[in-house]
């Protein structure tokens, strides 16, 4: 089951902050977070094994909500170098595959 | 470190031919993947090895479509014959453990079918 990720885009200024939201209908053991530059492969940002985890680099942090089967990645003070699509890919408790959403467009402008 | 190598990058065949591609994983990583990656979506795994045994292949065309992991090193992906809506971007990816570990990606292959 493909998790769902909200919203679909999102424009920034230089400076602002955005929150890109993950869903999942079932129960999930972890989940990473890649970024993918236009025309590149995805790289990886981080990944949550731990309900109510949080996580950060920089000024990218994410959370893990288990009983909710959600994470969000959180883009602080955001840069031109974050533009790309964020991609979240789950792992469901018992699975060893990883399932990628859609992806969230994030464009950030001077 | 020498990341994820694919080849080739950029392929255009016309439908029902047949077509390979290449991965040689980082070394000494155990879990390999190819995904398929279409214009504007995310990547959808097509095979995980785990060494050279299958652990999923639930979303492989197996009509069209198969992968081996020789002594669980490199791997080849191919396609016989290809149709339209395999055009995608595929993807190679590895991980040292399985599932629950970052995932390294090559630079992929973009496949034109026309």
């Amino acid at each position: 089951q493909q998790p769902v990720q909200s919203p679909q885009a999102v424009i920034l200024r230089e400076g602002e902050d955005a929150v890109i939201n993950c869903s999942s209908s079932k129960a999930l053991y972890s989940v990473h977070w890649y970024r993918q530059k236009h025309g590149e492969a995805p790289v990886f940002l981080m990944i949550l094994l731990k309900g109510g985890e949080q996580k950060g680099h920089d000024k990218i942090s994410a959370s893990f909500n288990e009983k909710k089967q959600q994470s969000s990645l959180y883009l602080t003070a955001s840069q031109l170098s974050y533009s790309g699509t964020y991609f979240c890919g789950t792992e469901t408790t018992g699975g060893f595959k990883t399932i990628f959403g859609a992806g969230t467009r994030l464009f950030v402008k001077a | 470190e020498a990341g994820v190598a694919q080849s080739p990058r950029y392929k255009i065949i016309e439908k029902r031919q047949s077509v390979a591609f290449w991965c040689n994983p980082i070394s000494g990583h155990a879990t390999l993947y190819w995904y398929q990656q279409i214009l504007g979506q995310g990547p959808k795994l097509l095979i995980q090895f785990q060494n050279n045994g299958v652990v999923d292949d639930s979303q492989l065309p197996k009509d069209r479509f198969s992968a081996e992991r020789l002594k669980g090193v490199d791997s080849t992906l191919k396609i016989q014959p290809a149709k339209l809506e395999d055009s995608a971007v595929y993807l190679c990816a590895s991980s040292s453990r399985q599932g629950r570990d970052e995932q390294y990606f090559g630079p992929g292959t973009r496949l034109t079918v026309t």
